[in-house]
């Protein structure tokens, strides 16, 4: 399985743009990536998932650069209950999926 | 969105005794289940695969005599931690994949906090 790493904590203010980048340097040709968002004492909630390029929905956009050793979410505008630990996951298929230390952001007012 | 709950929520229980931990898939049905394990200020860490039908899969490390796993129906999972111990205490998450073909997202379950006294 493809390890993650990802810093273990940002900070940031509401209303800013937070972008956070994972590395995964032995990513195998069929893995996913994908990014969940875990708020104390909750299950981990789906926020995006990509294989190559740009993906955007709702909440966020996933960036994947060409060769795909890293990637990097980002989070427009964020605001107080953005403050969450956010983890990037690489894996293919029905694999379970292994889950890294995580970020824990902080957003401040 | 298909929906992952998990029964109890928390539950305290003397040292000793069993806890059962229900894994329910709502709206679809489930072959496989993961369960994780939580402690405070830590990441999640798999335990074992649940897997219709079939005697579960566990990760290195995790006696699967004392974390009975039994997937008994396609909704439906169960762990018991048998004579829990105040070093069992912890987060408990459930989690199922989404049917939908292409697609690797993991629906989750609430979670439930286990107390052992």
């Amino acid at each position: 399985l493809a390890k993650t790493t990802q810093p273990i904590s940002m900070d940031s203010y509401e209303g800013q743009e937070v972008n956070i980048t994972c590395s995964h340097n032995n990513i195998a040709t069929n893995d996913y990536i994908t990014w969940y968002q875990q708020f104390p004492s909750q299950g981990p909630r789906f926020i995006i998932q990509g294989y190559k390029t740009k993906v955007t929905n709702e909440v966020a956009s996933l960036f994947i650069p060409a060769d795909r050793k890293s990637s990097t979410l980002s989070l427009p505008r964020v605001s107080l209950s953005d403050t969450a630990v956010y983890y990037c996951l690489v894996a293919t298929g029905r694999r379970a999926l292994t889950f890294g230390s995580g970020t824990r952001l902080q957003v401040q007012p | 969105g298909a929906v992952v709950s998990q029964h109890p929520s928390w539950v305290i229980c003397k040292s000793g005794t069993s806890v059962k931990i229900e894994c329910r898939s709502l709206d679809f049905q489930a072959t496989t289940m993961f369960w994780y394990r939580q402690f405070p200020k830590q990441s999640l860490m798999l335990m074992a695969t649940s897997n219709e039908g079939s005697k579960a899969t566990y990760e290195q490390g995790v006696e699967k005599d004392k974390f009975l796993i039994n997937h008994a129906s396609l909704t439906l999972s169960t762990l018991t931690v048998t004579s829990a111990h105040p070093e069992d205490s912890s987060f408990y998450i459930c989690s199922a994949r989404d049917p939908r073909p292409n697609t690797g997202e993991l629906f989750f379950g609430e979670g439930s906090r286990l107390t052992v006294l």
